[in-house]
């Protein structure tokens, strides 16, 4: 069955200084890794993607991560991080072949001035 | 805006009660999907929908029940509801149903509450 770990439950850092969020994941055959954020009392809100080729994939706000397949791992990461960024973040997985999207607990992000 | 509409924004009622939650996908998408968050559980997968016939089913409970109508909206039925079902409900959309790639457009949710 696909998992998705994210091992923080929160996040401090500075605005100003480079952030990353972890997530591992668990699936059979090739996966789909997303990246979504949610703000107070909003739904989510699709970050990023990795379907296939560059391990380095570019989002939304400045935002990136890194899949690393030997390590089954999809850190999202960002140089400089923003007050602004303060929110809860959710790392997914879909499995290639099924339809529903499985998250991780989700990892809250504080960015301090 | 991400297109997809839910309603009501909040409800509170009652154990054994029953309530409708209403979802309006984004244009065009067949897909809608159901999630239910709560804080001990997380983000939890229910049901899927594609153009009006059940595609996945996930952790949905039998007192739970989905349809999606041929306008493409859909409705998640709760019933004899407990305390435990308080939780914001999710709907999300998208433009596939089969092994496609997209991402999942939510709405802002349905917060239920069950006193």
């Amino acid at each position: 069955a696909q998992s998705v770990a994210q091992p923080e439950d929160q996040v401090n850092v500075a605005e100003g200084n480079p952030l990353t969020v972890k997530c591992t994941y668990s699936v059979s055959g090739n996966p789909y890794l997303f990246w979504y954020v949610q703000y107070p009392n909003r739904g989510l809100q699709f970050l990023l993607k990795y379907i296939t080729g560059d391990n380095l994939v570019k989002g939304s706000y400045g935002f990136e991560a890194e899949f690393n397949k030997s390590q089954t791992s999809f850190h999202l990461k960002k140089p400089s991080a923003l007050v602004s960024d303060s929110a809860l973040y959710f790392c997914a997985v879909r499995q290639t072949g099924f339809q529903k999207l499985v998250f991780g607990t989700g990892t809250r992000l504080l960015v301090s001035p | 805006d991400s297109g997809v509409t839910q309603t009501p924004k909040h409800l509170i009622t009652a154990t054994g009660q029953r309530v409708t939650l209403r979802c309006s996908p984004r244009s065009g998408d067949l897909s809608v999907y159901w999630y239910q968050q709560s804080l001990d559980q997380g983000l939890q997968f229910l049901i899927q929908y594609y153009n009006g016939e059940e595609r996945a089913k996930g952790n949905i409970l039998e007192r739970f029940s989905a349809q999606q109508f041929p306008d493409l909206h859909s409705e998640l039925n709760l019933s004899s509801l407990e305390l435990g079902d308080s939780a914001l409900y999710f709907c999300a959309s998208s433009p596939s149903g089969g092994v496609g790639t997209g991402e999942l457009f939510f709405g802002e949710g349905s917060r239920l509450t069950v006193l």
